[in-house]
């Protein structure tokens, strides 16, 4: 059974720019979140995909978007980068929607925003 | 406006003794916690939860208390090992809700 898994691992994009970062889910996984967590602080949520249509969203401005596929894979898109989107982005797949199913998190993408 | 809360950035703790993290929140609609643990250059991989109807959950070395009167919970890890090294993140829900609200995470550094 393979893990998530996230890529590219690490990417350094221009202010301005727009960015696609990739996350395959776990294997009987239909549910994936995307979390953003910048230096010395906790995941913050960004949106959850749950059998392709968006289930639920943070405090993210529209400029963060996603999609899921019919694989249940997933993208998160982010335009018009800022300084402050520089993070780690994480994604986590589960069984479906709810805290209690358990999250498998993937390694993260390391974006740096220059 | 942090609702979830993890005063100790670090704990430094001998091996083979008891390591103690808490976690604070303000939050009185939480009804679920977890812990998760941190390795570096990896996602976080869960370790417990306890349900707010319950007050003690327990997995081998590992026991969560919840005091949902002081809206604390904490994780008691013992006997602490050296692979226990690591950060570990409190993350709190309301009714099986697809979004965890994080802590900003404790570095537990277990000392040989």
């Amino acid at each position: 059974e393979t893990g998530v898994t996230q890529s590219p691992t690490h990417l350094i994009k221009t202010r301005g720019q727009q960015v696609t970062l990739r996350c395959s889910s776990q294997s009987g996984h239909n549910t994936v979140s995307w979390y953003q967590q910048a230096l010395g602080q906790g995941p913050q949520f960004i949106f959850q995909y749950y059998r392709e249509e968006e289930n639920g969203r943070g405090n993210f401005p529209p400029r963060f978007s996603g999609l899921q596929f019919p694989n249940y894979s997933s993208e998160l898109n982010v335009n018009a980068l800022e300084l402050d989107d520089s993070a780690l982005y994480l994604c986590a797949s589960s069984l479906s929607r709810g805290v209690d199913y358990g999250y498998t998190f993937g390694s993260g993408t390391r974006l740096t925003v220059v | 406006d942090q609702q979830v809360k993890q005063n100790s950035p670090s704990l430094s703790v001998q091996e083979g003794r008891i390591s103690i993290l808490n976690c604070d929140y303000t939050n009185s609609m939480f009804d679920y916690f977890l812990w998760y643990k941190k390795y570096p250059a990896e996602g976080p991989t869960f370790l417990i939860s306890i349900s707010s109807i319950k007050d003690k959950n327990e997995d081998g070395r590992f026991t969560v208390f919840l005091n949902k009167s002081a809206k604390h919970l904490s994780l008691h890890i013992v006997p602490s090992q050296p692979g226990d090294s690591a950060v570990y993140f409190c993350a709190a829900s309301v009714s099986s809700n697809y979004q965890l609200i994080w802590g900003a995470g404790t570095k537990l550094i277990i000392k040989p």
